[in-house]
């Protein structure tokens, strides 16, 4: 499978725990995003690199989370002190950096923060 | 800031039938992309549109990216129940090709 995986799928945490999500994109791709869906709502994007930089973070990051690409492959994200308001999906994509270019997306992560 | 308005937000639909959902922003964009999400998974692209006017199909999808560049519509014709889920539009923002917003979601419900 060619595809954006994610891992884990689901993550049930106590609230103030730390959690990571791993996300490894379409091997060719240079370009990772992270979105985070609540129910009902479209995704929403949160953060994205190019290679290994980050290019841009949304409002919606806040300090307690953190987002990395060492090695321009795959990503992490890290949630530190969990809130409940944390729980969501959180999406991974990638795609190849271009004038037009098509994003896909993995499976997701579902968090529930108790 | 630039918004995607869907509609209609659900419907239900019998089996064989053809559905049309639309999806209209206030603002151009440039590429217009429709996804499927089934619960609990990712959404999988369906159609890319890159060009005003431009009308493309995937089996038995048609999309069609609108002359005014402020709408996009999907068909799906002949339902089968595995069409059940929710359709998003998405679409790049002009801060930059790389961040896409979203749409508010079609649910699809299917009826045998």
């Amino acid at each position: 499978d060619t595809g954006v995986s994610q891992d884990p799928r689901h993550k049930i945490t106590k609230r103030g725990q730390n959690v990571t999500f791993r996300c490894d994109p379409i091997s060719e791709h240079n370009r990772l995003y992270w979105y985070r869906q609540t129910l009902g709502q479209g995704p929403e994007f949160l953060t994205y690199f190019q290679n290994e930089a980050q290019l841009e973070k949304s409002r919606l990051l806040s300090d307690r989370f953190s987002a990395e690409r060492p090695k321009g492959s795959f990503s992490t994200l890290e949630i530190q002190r969990t809130e409940q308001g944390d729980s969501a999906m959180y999406l991974c994509a990638s795609s190849l950096a271009s004038i037009v270019e098509t994003q896909y997306f993995g499976p997701g992560t579902r968090l529930l923060v108790l | 800031g630039q918004q995607l308005n869907q509609s209609p937000q659900s419907m239900f639909i019998q089996e064989g039938e053809d559905v049309s959902m639309n999806c209209t922003s206030s603002s151009i964009f440039n590429t217009w992309l429709w996804y499927k999400q089934d619960p609990g998974e990712g959404p999988v692209l369906l159609i890319a549109l890159y060009k005003a006017g431009e009308l493309t199909s995937n089996g038995r999808l048609t999309a069609q990216f609108g002359i005014t560049r402020k709408d996009s519509f999907l068909n799906i014709s002949a339902s089968i129940p595995s069409d059940v889920g929710i359709y998003f539009c998405a679409g790049p923002t002009t801060s930059g090709t790389y961040k896409y917003i979203f749409g508010t979601g079609t649910r699809l419900k299917v009826l045998a």
